[in-house]
């Protein structure tokens, strides 16, 4: 299996532009996350996911960020307007979903907002 | 919020040395677990341990589980320049019906050959 893919690898954008970060998850996985990772704050468990429903939103920053699961395989993190302190690595990782197991984690997509 | 708090933040070593790093959490756990994370790439498993385990070993790997103080220590065995990383630890909370985990801060262990 080629492991959790995330696209765009690098993305660089201006403030007020919209965002979109993809994921793939490993096949069979049922639990999807997502992650943002930032010097000052770490890593930060934004949404979760299992067999395509948002179980757990509440680290989501505010109304700007929405995400999706419209199916098994793919993901949608988007910012919309994004600003300059939404600017960090953001990780998408997944799970078998079985309960209390190790996530498998994607190389993630360095955002900078300018 | 940050579950785990790593000890120490930065760690730098001499090849053939041992690396201990710690964590301390708040609340109470279903289990641990410590992920390795290499610059500019993502997070990668290492080892879980559960809440009734107190010890596990995985290679080079050591860790250790206290509950009643609430940490957990992992140590590094003849440590490798390619050891080189950052070090996470993470917990599930107890009653936890899902996977969440949540990350501290990390230690930042450099390995000199």
């Amino acid at each position: 299996d080629a492991g959790v893919i995330q696209s765009p690898r690098h993305e660089v954008t201006e403030m007020g532009q919209e965002v979109t970060l993809r994921c793939k998850p490993i096949s069979g996985h049922n639990s999807l996350f997502w992650y943002r990772q930032t010097m000052m704050r770490g890593l930060e468990l934004l949404i979760y996911f299992n067999n395509n429903v948002p179980i757990d939103d509440s680290g989501m920053p505010e109304d700007r960020f929405s995400a999706k699961m419209p199916n098994a395989s793919f993901s949608t993190l988007k910012i919309q307007p994004s600003e300059p302190r939404d600017s960090a690595v953001y990780f998408c990782a997944s799970s078998t979903g079985t309960g209390h197991e190790k996530l498998f984690f994607g190389s993630g997509t360095q955002l900078s907002v300018l | 919020s940050q579950q785990g708090e790593e000890d120490p933040q930065a760690l730098s070593i001499q090849e053939g040395e041992n690396a201990t790093m710690n964590c301390s959490y708040k609340t109470s756990i279903n289990n641990l677990q410590w992920y390795r994370q290499n610059s500019g790439r993502g997070l990668v498993h290492l080892i879980l341990i559960r809440s009734n385990e107190r010890e596990k070993h995985s290679g080079r790997l050591r860790v250790t589980l206290d509950t009643s103080k609430k940490s957990s220590s992992l140590l590094i065995t003849a440590s490798r320049a390619a050891d080189t990383a950052s070090y996470f630890c993470a917990t599930e909370a107890f009653l936890n019906a899902g996977n969440m985990l949540t990350f501290g801060g990390g230690t930042r262990l450099m390995v000199k050959p």
